[in-house]
């Protein structure tokens, strides 16, 4: 399988708690971008990198949220000091940069945070 | 700031009938994407749309840009229970080059037998 994949599938953790997730774009692809989609709404935009490179941060992400993506292949999202709030499915996608910039989304990381 | 809106956001139909999503968008918008999401699922692309004009269709559902009107609409034809899912609008945003995807909240629909 070569689409995107993303470890874990799902998280329990307890408030104050650190989490990572790890995100493993398509091979070929230079961008990748994180969402985060709570229930009943559309994925929102949280942050996105060009090859290692992070490019654009939303405001729906805290000083407790940092993102890496070592080497332009994978990515980690780290939340720290998670808070209930923090409990979302997060989506990681990945494209090339070039027309029609189509994405491909991952299966997500379900956080609940207890 | 981009902001794309769907109606309806629920939507139940019997098996067989015909209706429209609609997904409207507040400013220019490079592309429009519509994708499909299964409950605890991911979302699965379904069609990407270029231009003002353009046309797409797979089996039973087709998808329209019009550019000028800032407006999609998603059509179900003779709708079957394997349709019943959750669809998502999304407009790219191209501002400072980061072509993100703004979505709409998303249109819940189920087909009954």
């Amino acid at each position: 399988d070569t689409g995107v994949s993303q470890d874990p599938r799902h998280k329990i953790t307890k408030r104050g708690q650190n989490v990572t997730f790890r995100c493993d774009p398509i091979s070929e692809h230079n961008r990748l971008y994180w969402y985060r989609q709570t229930l009943g709404q559309g994925p929102e935009f949280l942050t996105y990198f060009q090859n290692e490179a992070q490019l654009e941060k939303s405001r729906l992400l805290s000083d407790r949220f940092s993102a890496e993506r070592p080497k332009g292949s994978f990515s980690t999202l780290e939340i720290q000091r998670t808070e209930q709030g923090d409990s979302a499915m997060y989506l990681c996608a990945s494209s090339l940069y070039a027309v029609p910039y189509e994405q491909y989304f991952g299966p997500g990381t379900r956080l609940t945070v207890t | 700031e981009l902001k794309v809106e769907q109606n309806p956001l629920f939507l139940s139909m019997q098996e067989g009938k015909n209706y429209t999503i609609y997904c409207n968008y507040s400013t220019t918008s490079d592309r429009l994407y519509w994708y499909r999401q299964d409950p605890g699922k991911s979302l699965e692309s379904l069609f990407v749309l270029l231009s003002n004009g353009a046309v797409k269709q797979e089996g039973r559902l087709m998808a329209s840009l019009d550019t000028k009107a800032r407006l999609s609409t998603l059509h179900i034809t003779a709708a079957v229970h394997d349709l019943s899912a959750t669809y998502f609008c999304a407009g790219l945003y191209s501002g400072a080059g980061s072509y993100q995807l703004t979505f709409g909240k998303g249109t819940k629909l189920s087909v009954i037998p």
